[in-house]
């Protein structure tokens, strides 16, 4: 079974620090993917990478960037926390090769900025 | 550009009862089509998936059929159970990036026994 994991289930963190988000995943996927889960927003893609050292913008990624130094984990970073940034933060991975490319999601972390 | 539409939620049911979640869809090019389950606290689970038109997903008694002519991907069970109580989300792939996938909103489901 694929597995994702993450390092945090419960965040909490201070306006301006700086916060990592770890996900390393275990299936070889190419690809992994950072989104943020609010109420009465669904999911929203935040970045998104296909390959070690490549990385693209989702539809938010103001405030955010990432780090994918090696295939199996992907970072995501909070240079200055802020409270508009607390919410549900979900990794997930994909294949890069055939044609389905279903993703397979972490348990999330929920982060709290106050 | 593509885009996914559910039924808005909250859905209450009863144990044993019906369910049908609807959702339709616009995409360019012939996507391939999924439902995602979210349980309290969890992250999501592929439920099932379907790659080409006609073709039915079934995986713990849910099944959605992709509907070309109607663009839509509609899950059903027959008889849900109170752990069936989730966040449910259709999805497809993009067709401008292929590895990306487009969620819908996500309808709640709640089982009453």
């Amino acid at each position: 079974d694929v597995k994702v994991t993450q390092s945090s289930r419960y965040l909490v963190k201070r306006t301006g620090e700086k916060v990592f988000l770890e996900c390393v995943q275990d299936m070889d996927h190419e690809n992994m993917f950072w989104y943020r889960q609010d109420p009465g927003l669904g999911l929203r893609l935040i970045y998104f990478s296909y390959d070690v050292k490549m990385k693209e913008k989702g539809d938010i990624p103001e405030g955010y960037s990432v780090s994918r130094e090696k295939k199996e984990r992907f970072s995501l970073i909070l240079e200055s926390a802020s409270t508009n940034q607390t919410s549900m933060y979900l990794c997930a991975s994909s294949t890069g090769t055939g044609r389905t490319y279903e993703q397979y999601f972490g348990p999330g972390t929920r982060l709290t900025v106050t | 550009g593509d885009s996914v539409t559910q039924m808005e939620g909250p859905v209450t049911l009863s144990e044993e009862a019906f369910l049908t979640i609807n959702c339709t869809y616009t995409a360019t090019g012939y996507p391939s089509l999924f439902w995602y389950v979210q349980y309290p606290g969890e992250g999501l689970q592929l439920l099932l998936k379907a790659t080409k038109a006609d073709d039915k997903g079934s995986n713990k008694g849910f099944e959605a059929t992709y509907r070309k002519e109607t663009t839509s991907f509609h899950l059903e069970k027959g008889s849900v159970q109170v752990s069936d109580s989730a966040v449910y989300f259709c999805a497809l792939t993009d067709y401008s990036s292929a590895s990306k996938i487009i969620f819908g909103s996500g309808t709640r489901l709640s089982i009453r026994p």
